[in-house]
């Protein structure tokens, strides 16, 4: 069984559109995060949902927006999409504890291409 | 806030060691964790040290030197298949929250 899993696998799109990506896992775990992978590599956390509450909002354009309809599920809505969003969006999840450093699992992730 | 330096590339052939450097600069520090991953892939969990010295999970170790604020991770008896990105992380200790800051990552090529 995936333990975290992300749909769609691909999406290409034109700019402008509207797209959504799913994410759902089925660790128990009470943290979901959405990180985009830049073409460099370079990975970066977006946002973080503990037990369906917002925790980690990071600088990104109000035009993503995530949603948290319970604690298996974090959905990413993207509008008006531009050139720039075109990336890799890893979804993951991970048991949330105020000490040490907890281990995080990722999806497969969603390649976004924006044309 | 935190920061992460890696080498950007290190090659090496099969059945060598090589070892990835991590050097971190955190205003607090709960430990150093290793994910590696490959071309195509998502990032999987390798390794996570807390403490000084070297923890070892078969072929793979990681090392921690808290004082230094640097770490590595040992790769041995190297093959194909350990060709990838590693990248460090480490928790953002100003949220309180479990959120990881990636060091650059590191791309690693094994030749035959």
């Amino acid at each position: 069984d995936t333990a975290v899993s992300q749909t769609p696998k691909y999406l290409v799109t034109q700019m402008g559109n509207d797209k959504s990506i799913k994410c759902e896992q089925n660790l128990g775990h009470d943290t979901m995060y959405w990180y985009k992978q830049d073409s460099k590599k370079f990975l970066k956390i977006m946002f973080s949902y503990n037990n369906k509450e917002l925790i980690i909002n990071e600088t990104v354009p109000n035009r993503f927006s995530p949603k948290s309809p319970d604690k298996a599920h974090l959905n990413l809505h993207i509008n008006s999409l531009e050139l720039g969003d075109s990336a890799v969006y890893f979804c993951a999840s991970s048991h949330e504890s105020r000490g040490g450093q907890e281990t995080q699992y990722f999806g497969p992730g969603t390649r976004l291409l924006v044309l | 806030g935190q920061s992460l330096e890696q080498p950007s590339e290190v090659t090496a052939v099969e059945g060598a060691i090589v070892q990835i450097n991590c050097t971190y600069q955190t205003s607090g520090f709960y430990g150093l964790s290793w994910y590696q991953q490959h071309d195509g892939g998502a990032p999987t969990f390798l390794s996570y040290n807390a403490l000084d010295g070297l923890e070892e999970t078969g072929r793979f170790s990681s090392f921690l030197s808290r004082s230094d604020s640097y770490g590595y991770l040992l790769l041995q008896e190297l093959q194909m298949k350990d060709s990838a990105s590693y990248f460090c992380a480490v928790r953002d200790v100003n949220t309180g929250f479990q959120k990881l800051v990636f060091g650059t990552g590191t791309r690693l090529l094994v030749s035959p």
